[in-house]
Parts: structure tokens; C-alpha cells; sequence
């Protein structure tokens, strides 16, 4: 079956500026998560939608904002972006009939912050 | 705040030698897994383990959880060039969707 796709692969923004990245989650998967990864900090959770809602929240600020469709595909959003946003961000699907929460990673988009 | 260290953080050695990295917290997880991700991609899932104490084997790669359920450990038999990638060991806990991540492991296995 078809893993997790995140689109697009890589972007590059300017400060002040703002994106959305996008995830689609495997098929039959309910549970999105993001993720952001830097060399610095590593991976830290962003937040987590299951049935359209945001069950959990990271320590980002309000900036980083998400939502999630009645199919399960879910959107990350980043306004007023900042150099140090740049990072690889990291979606993850679970089935969570699963109880012990398997995660399957899609591949990341690069954002680039000039 | 749960924070998860991991030892050590760059890792190089010849192929065939055996190695192990160390997952250690102060806090207590439900369940704690380990991923092996490579430059460009994501974190692949390798294993969960949920009882305190619990030991798997996945072929020449055996992870351990400790009987408090804080740490873990990766051992390594026999590394091939195929091992080489960053390791990383994420704690949950049952109730909360998130994974808290560890700082990593960045292997490279010499030929």
C-alpha cells in the first residue's frame, strides 16, 4: 500500500512570507502528526489531528498552525516565517488500532527559510 | 518536560565489529521505539518495545527496554555498511499522541 506522502519535497520562502506543506496519510489511517527536525534541536513534535481534530500541541508558537480533512489528509501552516524555521518537516500516520502506536514517517519537506 | 539522551552521538567503526547505543531518560515511557533514518527521508520504524525489561531481536539487532521503563539499548552484531544511519529512540506514553524524540545516534559503518 501506498506509504505516507508529504508535498512538496523541498521549498525555499523568504522571511515574512508564509507556507503550507501538505501530508496524505496511508490509507485507513485517522492519526496525523508533524514534526519538525533540525540539526540543533532534532526531531520536536509539532501537533496531532485525529478525526479533523487537534488532539495535541507542541511548544511552537502560534505561527505554526495545522488542520485536517474529513479524509484524513492534513495541512501544516507557517505565517510570518523566520530563518530559524527552516528545518525538514516530518509527518507521521498511525492506524491507532494499533496499541502500541506504529508511526510511519513519509519522507519530509525541506523548507528553507532565505 | 521528558527529555530522552542518547549515547554515543556519532558512532564510527569497522564492519563486522559489534556496537551499542544507549537511550536514557529520567522520566518513565508506556512504550519506547526505535527508528533508523537516512539523509533525505524519513524515520523508519525498527521496533516497539512496551514491557519494562522486554528484549527483541530483529536479525543481528537486539533492543532492550529497562525494568523502569527509562531507558533502552541498541546492540548491534556484526555491523555491515548497510547499518550505517542516524538511530533515533522516541518515548510515548498511553494517552498522549506524542512521540518525544531522542537526541540521535549517527552511525557509519567503514567497509
Amino acid at each position: 500500500k501506498a506509504g505516507v506522502t508529504q508535498t512538496p519535497r523541498y521549498l525555499i520562502k523568504t522571511r515574512g512570507q508564509q507556507v503550507t506543506l501538505s501530508c496524505s496519510p496511508i490509507s485507513g489511517h485517522r492519526s496525523v502528526s508533524w514534526y519538525q527536525q533540525t540539526p540543533g534541536q532534532g526531531l520536536q513534535f509539532l501537533f496531532e489531528y485525529f478525526s479533523e481534530t487537534q488532539r495535541n500541541k507542541g511548544n511552537f508558537p502560534g505561527r505554526f498552525s495545522g488542520r485536517q480533512f474529513s479524509n484524513s489528509r492534513s495541512e501544516m501552516n507557517v505565517s510570518t516565517l523566520e530563518l530559524g524555521d527552516s528545518a525538514l518537516y516530518l509527518c507521521a500516520s498511525s492506524p491507532l488500532a494499533d496499541s502500541t502506536r506504529s508511526y510511519t514517517f513519509g519522507s519530509g519537506t525541506r523548507l528553507t527559510v532565505v | 518536560t521528558q527529555l530522552l539522551e542518547q549515547s554515543p552521538q556519532f558512532l564510527s567503526i569497522q564492519e563486522g565489529e559489534n556496537l551499542t547505543v544507549y537511550c536514557n531518560s529520567s522520566s518513565v515511557f508506556s512504550s519506547l521505539q526505535w527508528y533508523r533514518q537516512e539523509p533525505g527521508e524519513g524515520p523508519v520504524l525498527l521496533v516497539t518495545v512496551v514491557t519494562g525489561g522486554e528484549v527483541k531481536k530483529l536479525k543481528r539487532l537486539t533492543f532492550q527496554f529497562g525494568d523502569a521503563r527509562k531507558d533502552s539499548s541498541l546492540h548491534i552484531t556484526a555491523a555491515q555498511p548497510g547499518d550505517t544511519g542516524l538511530y533515533l529512540c522516541a518515548g510515548a506514553n498511553f494517552g498522549n499522541e506524542k512521540l518525544t524524540f531522542g537526541t540521535g545516534t549517527r552511525l557509519t559503518i567503514i567497509p
